[in-house]
């Protein structure tokens, strides 16, 4: 099984909301990832969990927050947003965390900031 | 040299065959280098990828060739398909992976 399940799929909120987007993979995998990705853009990474510590924030605003409460679950709080915020949040997840190894991609949620 | 560039950023291909896509890139210490296809709606999902003591691989109809001393490497589809039409991204890794900007892939029935 190389799923990696994202909810919820889409979702629409205002810019004094405060949502959570979550991810989860059964593959055994010990490093987790956040990519945003605009409309005909590539992926860009946000954050890196490894082993389920934070190993890479590239330089993300606060407004987002992640969390990895356990190996098998990733989720990216969301608070304060604004609309150009607005894209597809995708979650990825990797055996170790080494450069060498596949990335395996959920479907994605798409997020608009009114 | 973070990035990589990829081209073109669109091709339309008749039904059955060939198609290219070529990226470049100009670290030296990048030593994956995956291929991912994106439908409409959907997260990419890997399709080919080559690591770097390798110059070419192949499963079926997906060919990729890799050139370290050039720092370029490229995707080849043979006979294609309708349901090849897609974004393919390649990207690089070496402690995070960077994405190329993608080639929307039109497959004319």
């Amino acid at each position: 099984d190389t799923e990696v399940t994202q909810t919820p799929k889409h979702l629409v909120m205002g810019m004094t909301n405060k949502k959570s987007l979550k991810c989860e993979q059964h593959m055994g995998h010990r490093a987790m990832y956040w990519y945003k990705q605009k409309a005909k853009k590539p992926p860009e990474l946000m954050f890196v969990y490894s082993y389920e510590k934070l190993s890479i924030n590239e330089s993300v605003p606060s407004r987002f927050s992640p969390e990895c409460p356990n190996s098998s679950l990733l989720n990216l709080h969301l608070h304060a947003l604004q609309p150009e915020d607005s894209a597809l949040y995708l979650c990825a997840s990797s055996n170790s965390g080494s450069s060498v190894e596949t990335q395996y991609f959920g479907p994605g949620t798409r997020l608009l900031v009114l | 040299g973070e990035n990589v560039e990829q081209h073109p950023s669109t091709l339309s291909v008749q039904e059955g065959d060939s198609a290219v896509i070529k990226c470049t890139y100009s670290d030296s210490a990048s030593n994956y280098f995956p291929w991912y296809k994106q439908e409409l709606g959907k997260g990419p999902q890997l399709i080919i990828d080559i690591r770097s003591n390798v110059g070419e691989k192949k499963d079926q109809r997906i060919a990729v060739t890799l050139n370290k001393t050039a720092k370029h490497f490229s995707l080849h589809i043979t006979e294609t398909q309708p349901e090849d039409s897609a974004v393919y991204f390649c990207a690089k890794s070496y402690q995070k992976v960077t994405f190329g900007t993608g080639t929307k892939l039109q497959v004319i029935p």
